[in-house]
């Protein structure tokens, strides 16, 4: 089946540590999102990148960093410099705009939940 | 993109139809209107999204009001499975975006809870 994969589901880290993400997809969509969502509050945007070796910080971009080497994947990294990482995670994917088809949604993995042991 | 009002939490009988009501009164011509849900501890799933006419899908249906200043996501039968944090979002359609942050802003949405 065609969807977005996040791993892995729970991560602990300890201060002072960077920690990698993953998010893979095989939708064959061109742009991918990161986005931070705290308890009961929601979503807030870290990065997002629309094509293959490019890629944008989003509202809350400080402590994190991306790459995207590859259509199919889109790693975040959470550095030692993000002071407050705990939250649950979550990546999106969506059609690229220049396809034409402007209004495409977002689809989201499941998300991955880190915590500072 | 334009900001939008739903009430925190809501009940519906399980077998009836769920109206969440959102209200985007700043609403331009060119943004659509976009809904998703969450269940607890998942990710984000696309329901449906409209520009002006009213919208139906396989999961529910969109009606969007004349001067587009309101709308309502319609789950016609619920199910106890229904329950989830639906969020109603207001964006510029991508094509006519113009640089900055292309993500959905997503506020508190409302909490629906289907009783048995």
């Amino acid at each position: 089946d065609g969807g977005i994969t996040q791993s892995p589901k729970y991560l602990f880290r300890k201060e002072g540590q960077n920690v990698t993400l993953s998010c893979e997809q095989n939708l064959n969509h061109d742009a991918m999102y990161w986005y931070r969502q705290d308890p009961g509050q929601g979503l807030r945007l870290i990065y997002y990148s629309q094509i293959v070796n490019d890629f944008q910080k989003g509202d809350i971009a400080e402590g994190y960093s991306v790459s995207r080497e590859k259509k199919e994947s889109f790693p975040l990294t959470v550095t030692s410099a993000q002071k407050n990482p705990t939250a649950f995670y979550l990546c999106a994917s969506s059609i690229e705009r220049d396809r034409g088809v402007s209004n495409q949604p977002q689809h989201f993995g499941d998300g991955t939940r880190l915590s500072i042991l | 993109d334009a900001k939008t009002t739903q009430p925190p939490s809501m009940d519906c009988a399980e077998g009836r139809a769920a109206n969440l009501p959102c209200n985007h009164s700043t609403i331009s011509g060119n943004e659509y209107v976009y809904w998703y849900r969450q269940i607890h501890s998942q990710g984000p799933q696309y329901i449906i999204h409209g520009l002006k006419n009213n919208e139906t899908n396989e999961m529910a249906s969109l009606i969007i009001t004349e001067d587009r200043k309101s709308s309502t996501l319609i789950l016609p039968h619920a199910t106890l499975r229904d329950t989830a944090v639906y969020y109603c979002i207001v964006r510029v359609a991508l094509l006519y975006s113009g640089g900055g942050a292309d993500g959905l802003t997503f506020g508190k949405g409302t909490h629906l809870i289907i009783q048995p």
